[in-house]
């Protein structure tokens, strides 16, 4: 199975500040369709988890810009530009390249 | 507006069945596969399978931990994706999850709470 690693695992943040998520897999996300199934999640407390960004770099309808997705091959980051009080939650990489699809640990993100 | 909606969850002895159902409206359900994932309480989230539309023979894929005990339907004319779990342990207590799509699954539904407890 392919084993996604993300850091940090917790990341206080200052409202205003930047955030930078790290998503590493043990093998590269390119399909032989030339696409990379690298996607990002949103889980805030008490809900279910919203997609942000699919495919390595493309943001979902609705998202705020301050959200982007960025990497390649097995190096993948989430950041956002400007952290709100509304981004408190856990954020998941997943790929969906390799069966099984994996997830990574999760990283919580908190106001300082 | 596309929704998913999880239901059947609730508390199960260890070895006995359950079945959950995800209800889909706001699109054409049997263009897209659906998979199932779960989330034990506290940790983080995990496949569990799939199953592809008719148009790829509505085939499935599981994850390891659940294979051969669980197993996933869909009724497109109903525009529902079943989730038959058989043989539950204490370790299938988690919420779970359907969502559309594979790869890149974009929506999920809110989640129904299964329990296996003595």
């Amino acid at each position: 199975d392919v084993v996604m690693t993300q850091s940090p695992l917790s990341l206080p943040v200052t409202l205003g500040q930047p955030a930078s998520i790290s998503c590493r897999s043990s093998q590269s996300l390119v399909h032989s369709d030339g696409d990379t199934y690298l996607n990002w999640f949103q889980q805030r407390p008490g809900q279910s988890p919203r997609r942000l960004i699919y495919k390595a770099s493309n943001r979902d309808s609705g998202v705020p810009d301050r959200f982007s997705g960025s990497g390649s091959g097995t190096d993948f980051t989430l950041k956002i530009s400007r952290v709100e009080a509304e981004d408190v939650g856990v954020y998941y990489c997943m790929q969906g390249t390799h069966w099984p699809v994996t997830f990574g640990q999760g990283t919580k993100v908190e106001i300082k | 507006e596309v929704q998913l909606v999880e239901s059947g969850g609730g508390l199960v002895q260890p070895g006995r069945s359950l079945r959950l159902s995800c209800t889909a409206s706001g699109f054409t359900f049997g263009d897209y596969a659906m998979s199932w994932f779960r989330q034990a309480p506290g940790k983080g989230l995990e496949w569990v399978g799939f199953i592809r539309s008719k148009t790829y023979a509505g085939t499935t894929e599981y994850a390891a931990s659940v294979k051969g005990r669980f197993t996933i339907s869909r009724d497109d004319s109903k525009s529902i994706a079943y989730l038959q779990m058989n043989s539950l342990k204490t370790e299938d207590t988690a919420v779970y999850y359907c969502s559309r799509g594979l790869r890149f699954p974009d929506y999920w539904g809110q989640g129904t709470l299964v329990t296996v407890s003595s």
